[in-house]
């Protein structure tokens, strides 16, 4: 059974960099799958922010592309979220997941709450 | 990039209705399309994929439909843990989610 766990800060300030991991057990980040980010801002709908591949290759969402990187580290069977240029807007729960062959998303991580504050 | 669009936002019901939810995406999405549960403080469940695809494990009275820009799920009688929102998202291109519609106690 695959299982995912977010890690990293909980309070960043604004202008600041949100940097956040995601460590994969129960299955090789080295598999064909695809790994996601997915946020949520307190009260509000799910935004996906972007995903990676084992290769390195990633796709973004076209609102956040220029704040976002998301990478991998094999070793570590994990990837991480980097969000520059924060604000009180980017404060939510943010999960990651895993990316089915398909697309769809198949294995989520419990969810980390990061708040954008002085 | 393409917009998908639930309805309605909230749907009252009671156990044992038949209820029907709707997602519209901007353009032709085939039939890539999934289907999630979200409870409150936990992380969404994936119902659907492929627009009619049950995933391992969640009741058949879950069901999905549609292709190319309609599409619906139905939960043919309503429990008392179906109480959620839910939430489709696209992945023709690469991915986006509806907005959300909670079902609520009537």
């Amino acid at each position: 059974q695959v299982q995912l766990h977010e890690s990293g800060p909980g309070l960043v300030k604004p202008s600041g960099t949100l940097s956040l991991t995601c460590a994969v057990s129960g299955g090789s980040i080295s598999s064909s799958n695809w790994w996601s980010w997915v946020r949520q801002p307190p009260g509000k709908g799910l935004e996906w922010v972007g995903e990676v591949n084992h290769g390195g290759s990633t796709n973004y969402n076209p609102s956040l592309k220029s704040r976002v990187t998301i990478s991998v580290d094999k070793s570590k069977n994990q990837f991480s979220l980097k969000l520059t240029s924060v604000t009180a807007a980017d404060t939510a729960v943010y999960y990651c997941a895993r990316g089915a062959l398909e697309g769809f998303l198949d294995y989520w991580g419990q969810g980390t709450l990061v708040i954008v504050s002085s | 990039d393409i917009q998908m669009t639930q309805s309605p936002a909230t749907l009252s019901a009671s156990v044992g209705d038949r209820v029907t939810i709707t997602c519209r995406a901007s353009q032709s999405i085939s039939s890539w399309l999934a289907w999630y549960q979200q409870k409150p403080g936990k992380a969404p469940k994936l119902l659907i994929y492929k627009a009619s695809s049950l995933e391992s494990g969640v009741p058949s009275r879950f069901s999905g439909s549609g292709s190319g820009t309609e599409f619906t799920l139905t939960i043919s009688s309503l429990q008392p843990d179906d109480f959620a929102t839910y939430y489709c998202q696209q992945y023709d291109s690469y991915k986006t989610f509806g907005q959300g519609t909670k079902v609520e106690i009537k």
